[in-house]
């Protein structure tokens, strides 16, 4: 079993509409969380990170569930813009490494 | 450009030769990553280095796979007698400790792509 899972999609969603993606992780000592963002064949890019009670930046918005090892993104009001890879991201702070989920694929379509 | 510079951008090998990739981090960062990425999957953990120690290496990573940042400063990842499941794309990522918090935010380069023939 990975220690991150995300549906790898695609999700295919038109302009404006609100996506949400999920993601769960195996590891319990992971402590921080983090969407990142990546274009096709470019490098990956923090999104955002993701706090215990939930957090906003603009459109998106990321909640966390300890208890339940899940972690979620949505995105509202869709812009074609926003057609990327969503990757999950667990620290556990004891390693200092990242760890990263396979991804979920967005295609926003006009 | 002051981001992460990664170098080859491609390199194509066959089978049994080594290979070596070069990153330079963004100069004031003191940790180093490299990540291995293949097609519809995240990236792949394989060592880190704060300063120029190397403190984590992946149990994936090969005795064939070494890593070395002499200075503290550019590193070096380099895999001998090179295999056909070494094709992928090898991301060195950056950040810097500051103040002993870590934001979880990783700088990558463009990548080193990699093909084995």
């Amino acid at each position: 079993r990975k220690e991150v899972e995300q549906d790898p999609g695609p999700f295919n969603v038109p302009e404006g509409a609100t996506v949400a993606f999920n993601c769960t992780y195996s590891n319990s000592a992971s402590q921080s969380f983090f969407w990142y963002r990546q274009d096709c064949r470019k490098e990956p890019k923090l999104l955002m990170s993701v706090y215990s009670s939930g957090n906003e930046d603009g459109r998106f918005t990321a909640q966390l569930n300890r208890a339940s090892q899940y972690i979620s993104l949505l995105i509202r009001d869709s812009k074609l813009s926003d057609s990327a890879t969503y990757l999950c991201v667990c620290m556990d702070t004891g390693r200092r490494a990242l760890t990263f989920g396979s991804g979920t694929r967005l295609q926003v379509q006009p | 450009d002051t981001g992460v510079s990664q170098n080859p951008r491609h390199k194509i090998t066959k089978r049994g030769q080594n290979v070596t990739f070069r990153c330079d981090p963004i100069s004031e960062h003191n940790r180093l990553y490299w990540y291995r990425q293949t097609l519809g999957q995240g990236p792949e953990f394989l060592t880190y280095f704060q300063n120029e120690a190397q403190l984590e290496k992946s149990r994936l990573l090969s005795d064939r796979f070494s890593a070395e940042r002499p200075k503290g400063s550019f590193s070096t990842l380099e895999i001998q007698r090179t295999e056909q499941g070494d094709s992928a794309m090898y991301l060195c990522a950056s950040s810097s400790t500051t103040g002993g918090a870590n934001t979880g935010e990783l700088f990558f380069g463009e990548g080193s792509r990699l093909t084995v023939l």
